[in-house]
Formats: C-alpha cells, structure tokens, sequence
C-alpha cells in the first residue's frame, strides 16, 4: 500500500477561495482523521470518521470548514471562505480498528492564504 | 477530556549524547501512550508505543517508561545521531473511551554532529 494520500501538497490561495483538501486512506482502515498543525496550537484533531461516519466535528473552527467522506477511500476537506488564519499544514490520517492502534499519517498539505 | 503535556519544546544535543523527553497526562484511564517522529516535511510516523501493563519498553536505541500512578510517561534516545533530528510528539488514548489519541505540543530534538 502506498500509505496514505494526500493532495495537494501546497496550495497558495487568496482570502475569500474556496479551498478543497483531499485524502485516500489505506484500504481496509477504517477511522480517518483530520488534523491541522500551526506552530501555535501544534497538532490539532478537526475531525474523524468511522466506517465513513463523521463522529466528531467538535475541533472543527467554524463553519467555514466542513469534511466529507463519501466511501471508504476518499475525503476532503473544504474551507469557503478561506482566511490567512487559516494557512497551516493540514495532515490526514487513517487507523483500524477500535481499540488502540497506530495512525498512519498522510505528508499533509500546507495551505497559504494571502 | 484528556489533557497532555509536553517537556521541553526543544532539545539541542551533541551526537552520542542522549535525550530525554518527558509528557505527564491528565486522565487516569488512558491506556496507550505511542510516540510519534515528524521529520521535515513529512507526517508523523510512529517510533514506539507503550501500554499501561507495561512499565517500560525498549526498541534498540530507543526506550520508553511509563509512572501510571504519576500519569506521566518519558522517551529515551541513546547514543543520538543526526539523523535523529526531527519533532517528536506523545499521545495518550483510552480504548475504553474515545480512543482517539490527544497529542502532546511536540519537542524539536536537533543533534549536533
């Protein structure tokens, strides 16, 4: 498997856009998370999936984000509008299983709003 | 919800020397303690987990200790190369609860050749 995916792996963008955030997971997982990474605020958990349920938006900032899943092997997230607060790396990760195990971290997208 | 903290945020060392990185958390039935490395960009990939039966766990050059009753939990790297240079960050689960991990803020290590 290749690991996870993601895409794009920058994107420079102007306040006010549209930006949409992809992820493939390693087939057969089945939690996805979203995170962002600031210098700031370090590691922070968005959002998660299971089995392509959201079960917890709670991190999410605003409204201006929101996540899909659609099937098992492909989810995005979206910011409309977009704000320089908001440029930070975005990470994906998927695991398997309930109990704990390891989360297999995509190479995240770093996300520029000007 | 869990809460975990993270000691130092950088760590600057001489190759050959060891590091030490120490997280205390604040829930008492988290369970699993997994360490993660992010190397320059890249994501986070796993090093090392430890799980609360276990008081300690090595893996060559890289151990890790866990107090359950201090809830607190450290990293250790022995003989450091350069290569070692990179962010390390800890988590802390509970598979009886949520299970997702919490991070702690990460500790850049640079090893100086």
């Amino acid at each position: 498997d290749a690991g996870v995916i993601q895409s794009p792996r920058h994107e420079v963008t102007e306040m006010g856009q549209e930006v949409t955030l992809r992820c493939k997971p390693i087939s057969g997982h089945d939690y996805l998370f979203w995170y962002r990474q600031t210098m700031m605020r370090g590691l922070e958990l968005l959002i998660y999936f299971n089995n392509n349920v959201p079960i917890d938006d709670s991190g999410m900032p605003e409204d201006r984000f929101s996540a899909k899943m659609p099937n098992a092997s492909f989810s995005t997230l979206k910011i409309q509008p977009s704000e320089p607060r908001d440029s930070a790396v975005y990470f994906c990760a998927s695991s398997f299983g309930v109990l704990n195990t390891e989360a297999f971290f995509g190479q995240g997208t770093r996300l520029t709003v000007v | 919800g869990e809460n975990v903290e993270q000691h130092p945020s950088t760590l600057s060392v001489q190759e050959g020397d060891s590091a030490v990185i120490k997280c205390t958390y604040s829930d008492s039935a988290s369970n699993y303690f997994p360490w993660y490395k992010q190397e320059l960009g890249k994501g986070p990939q796993l090093i090392i987990d430890i799980r609360s039966n276990v008081g300690e766990k090595k893996d060559q050059r890289i151990a890790v200790t866990l107090n359950k009753t201090a809830k607190h939990f450290s990293l250790h790297i022995t003989e450091t190369q350069p290569e070692d240079s990179a962010v390390y960050f800890c988590a802390a689960s509970n598979s009886g609860g949520s299970y997702i991990p919490t991070f702690g803020r990460g500790t850049s290590l640079i090893v100086h050749p």
